[in-house]
């Protein structure tokens, strides 16, 4: 019973290639993220999504594209991968009624490009 | 530009003794913080967080202390575990201004409890 799960663990693709990766809660929440963990291990924000809306999209290269075909789902699209998208992205839920305002982690998807 | 650092990217405690995690911020906007530890291979795990309205938190043997004048927050787990030993990251928002969910976090912090 995973609270926030992500598919797939592990990615290893060439560069040029298009790939998803998919998010899952069932904590009821009603916000989901995406983050990026880079080789200097710092964590930054991505995309949120509330009520499957847009709410916050950082300077990301439009190769990316969030979807989220429901509360419980945020997908991420990424085109024509390149080498510097080597990290490891991690997806995260929230609920703004809650207290704490914490966001709870998925185990992250490590994105290896050749 | 860099608004929330962890100037120490590693600290070594005794099993039993105190750790103190450091966490500094440049943006005065912040008025919520957070905790998180994270275990090699997993994701990020929630800790304990507090509001810019108090100085101290405490949940069973973790500590949140913050400075609002110094920008300046700290993490005290005590006593320390084995299991403790994980990377601590400092995370902090705007929740009050409307910047909703966006979480700025620090490098992080190694910590080993050395049994």
């Amino acid at each position: 019973d995973t609270a926030v799960s992500q598919t797939p663990k592990y990615l290893v693709t060439q560069m040029g290639n298009d790939k998803s990766i998919k998010c899952e809660q069932n904590l009821g929440h009603d916000t989901m993220y995406w983050y990026k963990q880079d080789s200097k291990k710092f964590l930054k924000i991505m995309f949120s999504y509330n009520n499957k809306e847009l709410i916050i999209n950082e300077t990301v290269p439009n190769r990316f594209s969030p979807k989220s075909p429901d509360k419980a789902h945020l997908n991420l699209h990424i085109n024509s991968l390149e080498l510097g998208d080597s990290a490891v992205y991690f997806c995260a839920s929230s609920q703004e009624s809650l207290t704490p305002k914490a966001q709870y982690f998925g185990p992250g998807t490590r994105l290896l490009v050749l | 530009d860099q608004q929330v650092k962890q100037n120490s990217p590693s600290l070594s405690v005794q099993e039993g003794r105190i750790s103190i995690l450091n966490c500094d911020y440049t943006n005065s906007m912040f008025d919520y913080f957070l905790w998180y530890k994270k275990y090699p291979a997993e994701g990020p795990t929630f800790l304990i967080s507090i509001s810019s309205i108090k100085d101290k938190n405490e949940d069973g043997r973790f500590t949140v202390f913050l400075n609002k004048s110094a920008k300046h927050l700290s993490l005290h787990i005590v006593p320390s575990q084995p299991g403790d030993s994980a990377v601590y990251f400092c995370a902090a928002s705007e929740f009050n201004s409307g910047n909703t969910g966006k979480l700025i976090f620090g490098q992080g912090t190694t910590l080993q409890v050395k049994p």
